[in-house]
């Protein structure tokens, strides 16, 4: 069974700084899809960022990149600039590519503090 | 606008009292599924369903059920709820199973 593993329980920042959650995952499948979601203090569920396997390429949006490290089995993700309106619970997670199930496996979660 | 919906957004109720939470998804997705988050633990997919009349066991299914007899509805029941049941409660939808899932608003269910 594949596992996530997001060994930051909390992580703080100063505005307009940078910073990069940690995200490690267990899986012996080759296609597979990460991703990072948001969860701020309204509970709401956001979709941050996804990352197809097959994808060398690590993906962007905006002032969110992360670092996709196949063969390390990680994936980090990093907020620029970072605002108050990023505080929020991050998770990663893993859904396989195939199968006959495609839910999401996710870590426990990061806390990101944006300090003033 | 598009949208998974969760009603009710919160619940406190008495054990062996059966409930239903609700969801509807108005985007036409085919692949609808239930997580529970809980402390600690993050988010655990309790059922899920790849199309109508098509639902499967997640990792936590003990003590709930689900129907989808129509695309856009997928709800949970708690035929006889405990509180080890307490907890947020997610509905998602992908268009199809290999899409993002979007979630629902959560539905913060006590039991006590």
């Amino acid at each position: 069974a594949q596992t996530v593993t997001q060994s930051q329980p909390e992580m703080s920042v100063q505005e307009a700084e940078t910073v990069t959650l940690s995200c490690t995952y267990d899986t012996s499948e080759s296609d597979y899809y990460l991703f990072w979601y948001k969860q701020p203090p309204s509970r709401q569920m956001i979709l941050v960022i996804r990352q197809e396997a097959y994808k060398q390429q690590n993906a962007t949006e905006n002032r969110f990149s992360v670092n996709f490290q196949k063969a390390a089995k990680s994936f980090s993700l990093k907020i620029s600039d970072s605002q108050l309106g990023d505080a929020a619970m991050y998770f990663c997670a893993y859904r396989s590519g195939g199968g006959s199930n495609y839910k999401l496996t996710f870590g426990k979660g990061t806390l990101l503090t944006v300090n003033p | 606008e598009a949208q998974v919906t969760q009603n009710p957004r919160y619940l406190i109720t008495v054990t062996g009292k059966k409930l239903t939470v609700t969801c509807s998804q108005n985007m036409n997705h085919e692949y609808m599924s239930w997580y529970r988050q809980d402390p600690g633990l993050g988010l655990r997919q309790i059922y899920y369903s790849m199309n109508v009349e098509v639902t499967d066991k997640g990792d936590v299914p003990e003590g709930y059920k689900v129907s989808r007899k129509e695309k856009r509805n997928f709800p949970l029941i708690l035929e006889s709820p405990s509180p080890n049941q307490t907890s947020l409660y997610f509905c998602a939808s992908s268009l199809h199973a290999l899409y993002e899932q979007y979630f629902g608003p959560g539905t913060r269910l006590t039991v006590t």
